[in-house]
């Protein structure tokens, strides 16, 4: 994952909402996706992963979705709560080793009540 | 006890000081991680411990030296740091087996360097 610069991506919803955030990833060989949740001062946490053979896994109130053609993974929030509100990481299995995790930019999710 | 710990939360040192950084984990996880986080960016990772021996150093300077000194402890051990070295420290733990690559994350001790 490259940084694009200080400036993270906003996404900001009413509570209740529902939120779709979005995510490119560069190897087209990737076979293991992964989202997490940082908040303020947290280390990030575990929220859903998802596998290439699947286009399609859901959580609680969490669903991410798996466009290998394009290359594009997102994670869909329901009925988004203010406790949501972090930053949200996409991160693939990298190259040169089944432990290596390479991160997405990043989004900022803001919800407002 | 799905929880990895880390001490200090906060470490501010001079450039000529000798710290280290400790991560603890009772899951059980044979792989152990640092990564380094600047500010609205990414964690990137620094190291990788598989069995307690070093699988993979991504070119890190040596100013910073890691060390697991058994199953459920990784240290960071700084020295001669430079200011652009402040940064968010996570350490991670996980399975070491193919098909299991969920990492679980320490909060990060939050380093400054002066």
């Amino acid at each position: 994952g490259e940084s694009v610069g200080l400036h993270l991506p906003t996404l900001s919803v009413q509570e209740g909402d529902n939120s779709i955030i979005n995510c490119a990833y560069s190897n087209s060989a990737s076979d293991y996706f992964i989202w997490y949740k940082q908040e303020s001062g947290k280390g990030p946490q575990f929220i859903i992963d998802i596998r290439s053979n699947m286009d399609k896994r859901q959580g609680q109130r969490v669903t991410v979705l798996l466009n290998k053609t394009v290359k594009h993974l997102s994670l869909q929030i329901a009925a988004t709560q203010p406790g949501d509100s972090a930053v949200y990481f996409c991160a693939e299995k990298g190259i040169g080793g089944f432990q290596k995790l390479v991160f997405g930019t990043g989004t900022r999710l803001l919800v407002s009540p | 006890d799905t929880e990895v710990t880390q001490t200090p939360k906060h470490l501010v040192m001079g450039m000529t000081n000798k710290k280290s950084l400790k991560c603890e984990q009772h899951m059980g996880h044979r792989a152990m991680y640092w990564y380094k986080q600047k500010a609205k960016k990414p964690p990137e990772l620094m190291f990788v411990y598989s069995y307690e021996k070093l699988s993979i150093n991504e070119s890190v300077p040596s100013r910073f030296s890691p060390e697991c000194p058994n199953s459920s402890l990784l240290n960071l051990h700084l020295h001669a740091l430079q200011p652009e070295d402040s940064a968010l420290y996570l350490c991670a733990s996980s399975q070491v087996a193919r098909g299991s690559y969920e990492q679980y994350f320490g909060p990060g001790t939050r380093l400054t360097v002066t």
